[in-house]
């Protein structure tokens, strides 16, 4: 079956600090990458995706490649603020198949 | 932008009732709903796909007569737990998939339930 695997937290940077995140992930077939974040009291939000290998996916400053010889899709920003504290889910989706498989959640915490 | 809202935010309850959870999708219309339920740092694992008109679908190992799911209207489902327990204390989170676009699942901001 499906699964996703990413960093435990909780991290904590220091603004302006070079992030990463990481997710790795475990499925049949090709399936679609996400990152969602969920800021306090909100909803989670879609940050970012990658549908097939290669793919490289950006918002906000943030980045995840789809990278399907390490099963991997790491998310990173160069520059990270205060406004960026919040949770972050890596997920995936199989094609043709609604269901999201999450990962734990990683807890970033950005100190000015 | 898509906002889909829950209500309650959250919910303490006594062992033995039962507690309704509503999620609405506010602008746009959803033909499909998820229900997820989240453990403390664990991922948020599906519960259940809720389906307008129709019975939903549970994943293996829910309890269909435990969680009971309406989904009566394109822009509402609603969750109850019945003869709630301790061990049904959670967070439970709700998504609408727009049914038209990207169809992209939006989430609501989740509901904490405690039974005590």
């Amino acid at each position: 079956g499906n699964s996703v695997t990413q960093m435990e937290g909780p991290v904590t940077l220091s603004e302006e600090a070079f992030l990463t995140i990481n997710c790795t992930y475990t499925a049949t077939g090709y399936p679609s990458l996400f990152w969602y974040v969920q800021y306090p009291g909100e909803g989670l939000q879609l940050l970012l995706k990658a549908t097939k290998a290669d793919d490289k996916g950006s918002n906000k400053g943030f980045e995840a490649t789809y990278r399907k010889e390490t099963t991997s899709f790491h998310l990173e920003k160069g520059s990270v603020q205060v406004s960026d504290s919040a949770v972050y889910f890596c997920a995936l989706k199989n094609i043709g198949n609604e269901k999201l498989t999450f990962g734990t959640g990683t807890r970033l915490t950005i100190i000015p | 932008g898509a906002v889909v809202s829950q209500h309650p935010s959250w919910v303490i309850c006594k062992s033995g009732t039962s507690v309704k959870i509503e999620c609405r999708s506010l602008d746009f219309q959803a033909t499909t709903m998820f229900w997820y339920r989240q453990f403390p740092k664990q991922s948020l694992m599906l519960m259940a796909t809720s389906n307008e008109g129709s019975k939903a679908t549970y994943e293996q190992g829910v309890e269909k007569d435990k969680f009971l799911i309406n989904h009566a209207s394109l822009t509402l489902s609603t969750l109850t737990v019945t003869s709630a327990h301790p061990e049904d204390s959670s967070f439970y989170i709700c998504s609408a998939r727009r049914d038209r676009g990207t169809y992209e699942q939006y989430f609501g901001p989740g509901t904490r339930l405690t039974v005590t």
